[in-house]
């Protein structure tokens, strides 16, 4: 069974930077794509990133150019490197497998526990 | 691909039979998911490909339709069931979610 683990999320000032980890087992963690998913409190869910086979990337408009999604396969680990943060990216944010192996088709069988990221002076 | 669910809020008795309904602005054939979120939990994979359950998914959950019009139907409402009911499109990048069906009790 998959398991997901996120870390790294805490307190920022605007205009800092976090990076996220999601430390993954119970599963052939090179073979499947990955993607990190934020909840606002107390609102719905927006997809943020996604990293695919031969780690092609994709990214939200509202992170583009700001977030970078990576991946350790030596680790199992994923990443999402956070930078120019703004209050507006206050969330939980969550690490989800894909339910297929290779490029994925963005369906998430798998998700974390969520890790929380806020941005306040 | 803008993703709207409706109701926002279902007040339903347990036991009933519950629909939900999803809309996308555009087509997006079979490829949608359907995920459930209880408070204070992560999502948990209910259907995808617009009706086939997940791994462990009761059969009281079923999903249908295609194109711009799906529903997600709980057949007779557990306890259990009260919840946050998100769909998902992936058939094109950006993916994106409906903003959610809250399930209460009646």
């Amino acid at each position: 069974e998959a398991q997901l683990l996120e870390s790294g999320g805490g307190l920022v000032q605007p205009g800092g930077s976090l990076r996220l980890s999601c430390a993954a087992s119970g599963f052939s963690f090179r073979t499947y794509a990955m993607a990190w998913v934020r909840q606002a409190p107390g609102k719905g869910l927006e997809w943020v990133s996604s990293i695919i086979s031969n780690d092609r990337t994709y990214y939200a408009d509202s992170v583009k150019g700001r977030f970078i999604i990576s991946r350790d396969t030596s680790k199992n680990t994923a990443h999402l490197q956070m930078n120019s943060l703004r209050a507006e990216d206050t969330a939980l944010y969550y690490c989800a497998k894909d339910r297929l192996r290779g490029g994925g088709d963005g369906a998430f069988e798998s998700w974390g526990q969520g890790t929380l990221v806020t941005v306040s002076s | 691909i803008v993703m709207t669910q409706s109701p926002a809020t279902l007040p339903v008795s347990p036991g009933e039979r519950v629909t939900l309904s999803c809309r996308a602005s555009q087509s997006i054939n079979t490829n949608l998911a359907w995920y459930q979120q209880k408070p204070g939990q992560a999502p948990r994979f209910l259907i995808y490909g617009a009706f086939t359950r997940s791994t462990g998914i009761p059969a009281r959950f079923s999903g249908s339709g295609s194109g711009t019009e799906f529903s997600l139907t709980i057949s007779s409402l557990q306890s259990e069931d009260f919840a946050v009911y998100y769909c998902q499109q992936y058939n094109s990048w950006p993916l994106t979610f409906g903003g959610g069906t809250k399930v209460e009790i009646k």
